[in-house]
């Protein structure tokens, strides 16, 4: 089963709004991530954050983590047409080497 | 700097036909080693992942099976393929755990369709 459950399926925004992106899990994490995916292409890694961590920034995102909740989100700030696509959360709760996907959030900023 | 390659991009293949995917990265050594699945409009699906030379650990068992004959290459087989084969294959690669952090690297993916 997924570990990683994005919400939500869908998001469709115009260019300069915000974007939030939801993620829940069901057991302890070492650290969860977000991954995003252009049509047809692999995935791309934004942002690492740590169990010991409540928030991190890079750039326009910012990656909330609540452990107590299990839960996580992805806020990008401003979005441009080019933030278009597929993201994913993921998280190391098989052990450090590997990781689960949820199903994703397809993000559609138009312009 | 680091690259990893697939191919080929796009494959379609008969029902019954055998399978082989490639996989290699270049600019680091002894490093890990995934094959995903993602079928349309859903997640990833881990199928393999490797750790060293002849090291496979299978995740799902199915149609498949995987090889990693040298270092930084991984390939991914079938005797026969099935219809449920088809999706998009990913194979992606991190460091050696402690080296650096967790994130895993993708290749551009391989598109296959069983007909």
């Amino acid at each position: 089963s997924q570990q990683g459950e994005e919400d939500p399926q869908a998001l469709s925004i115009q260019e300069g709004e915000n974007a939030t992106m939801n993620c829940s899990y069901k057991t302890s994490i070492n650290n969860l991530q977000w991954y995003r995916q252009n049509s047809g292409r692999g995935l791309v890694h934004l942002i690492l954050i740590r169990s010991n961590e409540r928030e991190k920034h890079s750039g326009r995102l910012r990656v909330t983590l609540d452990t107590s909740k299990k839960s996580s989100s992805l806020l990008i700030t401003a979005s441009r047409a080019a933030d278009t696509a597929s993201y994913f959360c993921a998280t190391d709760s098989k052990g450090y080497s590997t990781l689960t996907f949820g199903k994703g959030t397809m993000l559609l900023v138009s312009p | 700097s680091q690259t990893i390659h697939q191919w080929p991009a796009t494959l379609v293949q008969p029902v019954g036909s055998p399978l082989s995917l490639e996989c290699t990265v270049e600019g680091t050594s002894n490093p890990n080693l995934y094959w995903y699945r993602q079928a349309a409009g859903r997640g990833l699906q881990l199928l393999f992942y490797s750790v060293g030379i002849g090291q496979i650990s299978s995740e799902v068992p199915q149609n498949l099976s995987a090889s990693r004959p040298q270092d930084r290459q991984f390939i991914l087989s079938s005797k026969k393929l099935l219809l449920s084969d088809s999706g998009f294959y990913l194979c992606a690669w991190s460091y050696t755990p402690g080296l650096a952090g967790p994130q895993q690297f993708f290749g551009p993916g391989t598109r296959l369709t069983v007909l």
